[in-house]
């Protein structure tokens, strides 16, 4: 069964401390996959897109990581800030052109002051 | 650009009762789609569509319509409203489906109660 696994459900960090999420998935054959940031009341914003050529993505201060053939991503946020506190979604396609996508359940990340 | 749409914000229904949960985007997507999130799962698919005129059930489909007459809007429609489709509703867009460099586009939600 296609799934995607994400780890910690939850996590609590000080502002200005790194922290690193994870995201194992199932799904084959693999297209790309995506994180997505969610704040809370809002819907999920892109944050990277990566195909299974793509070993890293950056967008600021997230980076993203894909190994394909352990079938692992992280996304790594540096120096957080407050405004980090979301949800952060990983998103697997199974293949290439198709409009179906599994979604994880998402880790919720708190930053305090 | 007001992106996607989504109206009402919240609704509480009661059980039986019919409902258009509205999508309305301005970027000219073709792709469209409904998702529905619930606590401790992932957003599944409800329904999609590739184009005006063209929609297809996802993974959820049972007890939801979809029509796509615009290429703007995508309203969805809960026939006979049941306790379980108490949920949060997501409606989100893309340029294409399909093409891998296009993230979706996702509106702010509707919040259903259904009592």
């Amino acid at each position: 069964k296609n799934q995607v696994e994400q780890s910690p459900q939850s996590l609590i960090i000080l502002e200005g401390k790194n922290c690193t999420l994870q995201c194992n998935y199932t799904v084959s054959p693999f297209s790309n996959l995506r994180w997505y940031k969610q704040d809370t009341g809002r819907g999920p914003v892109s944050l990277t897109i990566m195909t299974f050529s793509e070993n890293t993505k950056s967008n600021g201060r997230y980076t993203a990581t894909l190994d394909a053939d352990t079938k692992q991503s992280s996304l790594h946020i540096t120096a957080s800030q407050l405004s980090d506190s979301a949800s952060y979604i990983c998103v697997v396609s199974g293949r290439i052109g198709t409009y179906k996508y599994i979604f994880g359940t998402g880790t919720r990340l708190k930053v305090l002051a | 650009n007001a992106g996607v749409t989504q109206t009402p914000k919240f609704q509480v229904l009661k059980t039986g009762q019919s409902m258009t949960l509205q999508c309305a985007q301005d970027m000219n997507h073709e792709y469209m789609s409904w998702y529905r999130q619930d606590p401790g799962m992932g957003l599944r698919l409800i329904h999609y569509s590739v184009g005006a005129g063209i929609t297809d059930q996802g993974e959820v489909p049972n007890g939801y319509n979809v029509s796509r007459s615009t290429t703007e809007d995508f309203p969805l429609r809960l026939l006979s409203a049941a306790p379980s489709q108490t949920s949060v509703y997501f409606c989100a867009s893309s340029p294409t489906g399909g093409r891998i460099n296009y993230g979706y586009t996702f509106g702010s939600g509707t919040r259903l109660t259904v009592v």
